[in-house]
């Protein structure tokens, strides 16, 4: 199995540009997670979608972000506009119905100038 | 969830086995304890969990003391590659529940 796959892995972007980040969960794994780790505040989960379905999203920071999950292999988050203080690496993680274990992808590094 | 404690950092001699704590004194009775690290640069990886009884993978071993209020993940023979930040979390599993709330962590380093 390829893992969760994340892309793109490093973005550069100028603020007030439109940033979307993209998800593959592994295959059969029903629950997906978006995290952002920065060196202040380390790892916050943003949001949580089980079977598709958006749960709990009292992680977004604010109305700038947000999340889909149009099928069970595919979710974007997307920052519009971003700002400079969105800079931070942002993981998605999967994890299957059976068991509690999230399984992380690689993540993708933002820059926002 | 309750809350944990880890040291900021350990050394550990290569070949040698690392002994990483973790307290967790407020841990309910149906509360586990889980083991994440993360290597530079990449997203954190599980390591292994357990309720009470001391529990073995082919990655570590993770040793509850009897009261529960305190564990140890052992590597059992670090490599360089065994370099990471390492995360204890306390949570309840199954019903809903999803949330991972890492802490700090403890930043190993296996010395050469």
């Amino acid at each position: 199995d390829a893992g969760v796959i994340q892309s793109p892995r490093h973005e550069v972007t100028e603020m007030g540009q439109e940033v979307t980040l993209r998800c593959k969960p592994i295959s059969g794994h029903n629950s997906l997670f978006w995290y952002r780790q920065t060196m202040m505040r380390g790892l916050e989960l943003l949001i949580y979608f089980n079977n598709n379905v958006p749960i709990d999203d009292s992680g977004m920071p604010e109305d700038r972000f947000s999340a889909k999950m149009p099928n069970a292999s595919f979710s974007t988050l997307k920052i519009q506009p971003s700002e400079p203080r969105d800079s931070a690496v942002y993981f998605c993680a999967s994890m299957p119905g059976t068991t509690d274990t999230q399984y992380f992808g690689p993540g993708t590094r933002l820059t926002v100038l | 969830d309750a809350k944990t404690t880890q040291p900021t950092s350990m050394d550990c001699a290569e070949g040698r086995a690392a002994n990483l704590p973790c307290n967790h004194s407020t841990i309910s009775g149906n509360e586990y304890v889980y083991w994440y690290r993360q290597i530079h640069s990449q997203g954190p990886q599980y390591i292994i969990h357990g309720l009470k009884n001391n529990e073995t993978n082919e990655m570590a071993s993770l040793i509850i003391t009897e009261d529960r209020k305190s564990s140890t993940l052992i590597l059992p023979h670090a490599t360089l590659r065994d370099t990471a930040v390492y995360y204890c979390i306390v949570r309840v599993e199954g019903a809903g529940s999803y949330q991972l709330t890492f802490g700090k962590g403890t930043k190993l380093s296996v010395i050469p």
